[in-house]
């Protein structure tokens, strides 16, 4: 399989917590994207990498949040002191711009539940 | 700022038949892209559909179809000929700017689509 994975699939853990989610992208694919989504609700923009260079984050990725793109491969997602507002389904999905579209393949995501 | 509406919390279709998700947006931007998603419940994101803020042709990807209406600020998803696969949940989502340069994706609430045999 050649798309984008994600581990753990799911995850359950108790408030205060520390977490560390890992997502590989496609290969050859340079920007790599996490999201999160709540339930009913669709994705939320959190954070973007292009190679190992993190060049965007969002005012919902608190201090709690860290991202990390080592070497420009795979990338990790730690939240740190989980709250109950951090459940949610995190999402990661890879890019490359061809013929001038970047469409971004979405993996499997991680689901989160703090209790 | 960016914002993507889908009026539709959910959508029922017979199977054969044609169904329209509705999806507008609001923009400041010249430029943008318009994305629809499909998310079934095992929960990937699988990408549908592309289209472009200058394109002046409606995309079109096998059975999906996205008919655009700029100057309405539209962008509904039309599936024809439904499949029992087509139920699951449908995004809208967009992009500012050109392609190029990083831009996040902006995603509407979604619409859950169930085709009944």
């Amino acid at each position: 399989d050649t798309g984008v994975s994600q581990d753990p699939r799911h995850k359950i853990t108790k408030r205060g917590q520390n977490v560390t989610f890992r997502c590989d992208p496609i290969s050859e694919h340079n920007r790599l994207y996490w999201y999160r989504q709540t339930l009913g609700q669709g994705p939320e923009f959190l954070t973007y990498f292009q190679n190992e260079a993190q060049l965007e984050k969002s005012r919902l990725l608190s201090d709690r949040f860290s991202a990390e793109r080592p070497k420009g491969s795979f990338s990790t997602l730690e939240i740190q002191r989980t709250e109950q507002g951090d459940s949610a389904m995190y999402l990661c999905a890879s890019s490359l711009v061809v013929r001038g579209l970047d469409e971004q393949f979405f993996g499997p995501g991680t689901r989160l539940t703090v209790l | 700022a960016q914002k993507i509406t889908q009026t539709q919390p959910g959508m029922f279709v017979q199977e054969k038949e044609a169904v329209t998700l509705d999806c507008t947006y609001d923009t400041s931007d010249q430029s943008y892209g318009l994305f629809w998603y499909k998310q079934p419940s095992s929960g990937e994101m699988i990408f549908l559909i592309y289209q472009g803020s200058y394109d002046e042709q409606n995309a079109t990807e096998g059975r999906y179809s996205l008919n655009f209406q700029k100057a309405r600020k539209s962008a509904n998803l039309v599936i024809s000929a439904s499949q029992l696969g087509d139920s699951a949940m449908y995004f809208c989502a967009m992009r500012e700017g050109e392609n190029t340069g990083f831009q996040k994706l902006v995603f509407g609430t979604g619409t859950r689509l169930l085709v009944s045999p």
